[in-house]
């Protein structure tokens, strides 16, 4: 069964600055999903970034880019120009890629708050 | 992107009833939609997936007499709390795959459930 580990619970940052939250995670497949959602206090889950693992290039959206290192599993989200928007729960996600229907795997969650 | 509409928000009702949470895709259809409960802070946890025209697949610890599922068309899922009581009282998520990127799993805004 696959996991996705996040380690850090919580993490703060100054506004305009960057900050990298880390995940990792553990499958014995080739071919997968990863993820990363934001949960604003409306707790409406948002979809941040998204990895196909069989690209080598990092995704990128405007400020948010990830550290994909498919041997390492290791899958971190950059946030560059901190804004106070960005205070959120961050959940990094994984996802086989076998079926078209297959279910999300979630890390803990890592509470990001933003200072002004 | 698709949208995918949760009904009610928020409900608070006495022991002993059965609530009824709707969740359907607005502009496409899923056969498939997951059901998760997410308590304060934490991740969120799947519950269940709903499968148009079968049985729900539950996942394990799930109670499927408690928790009823039902996909009856290819845009709706309910979920049923059946007897609800205190300890049933959480925030309750579905999400449904996407027709054209079905690798990516959108969600409703999630229903806040308190069983006084």
């Amino acid at each position: 069964a696959q996991t996705v580990t996040q380690s850090q619970p919580e993490m703060s940052v100054q506004e305009a600055e960057t900050v990298t939250l880390s995940c990792t995670y553990d499958t014995s497949e080739s071919d997968y999903y990863l993820f990363w959602y934001k949960q604003p206090p409306s707790r409406q889950m948002i979809l941040v970034i998204r990895q196909e693992a069989y690209k080598q290039q990092n995704a990128t959206e405007n400020r948010f880019s990830v550290n994909f290192q498919k041997a390492a599993k290791s899958f971190s989200l950059k946030i560059s120009d901190s804004q106070l928007g960005d205070a959120a729960m961050y959940f990094c996600a994984y996802r086989s890629s076998k079926g078209p229907n297959s279910k999300l795997t979630f890390g803990k969650g890592i509470t990001l708050s933003v200072r002004p | 992107g698709a949208v995918v509409s949760q009904h009610p928000s928020r409900v608070i009702c006495k022991s002993g009833t059965s609530v009824k949470i709707e969740c359907r895709s607005l502009d496409f259809q899923a056969t498939t939609m997951f059901w998760y409960r997410q308590f304060p802070k934490k991740s969120l946890m799947l519950m269940a997936t709903s499968n148009e025209g079968s049985k729900a697949t539950y996942e394990q610890g799930v109670e499927k007499d408690k928790f009823l599922i039902n996909h009856a068309s290819l845009t709706l899922s309910t979920l049923t709390v059946t007897s609800a009581h205190p300890e049933d009282s959480s925030f309750y998520i579905c999400s449904a795959p996407g027709m054209v990127a079905k690798n990516i799993q959108y969600f409703g805004a999630g229903t806040r459930l308190s069983v006084l």
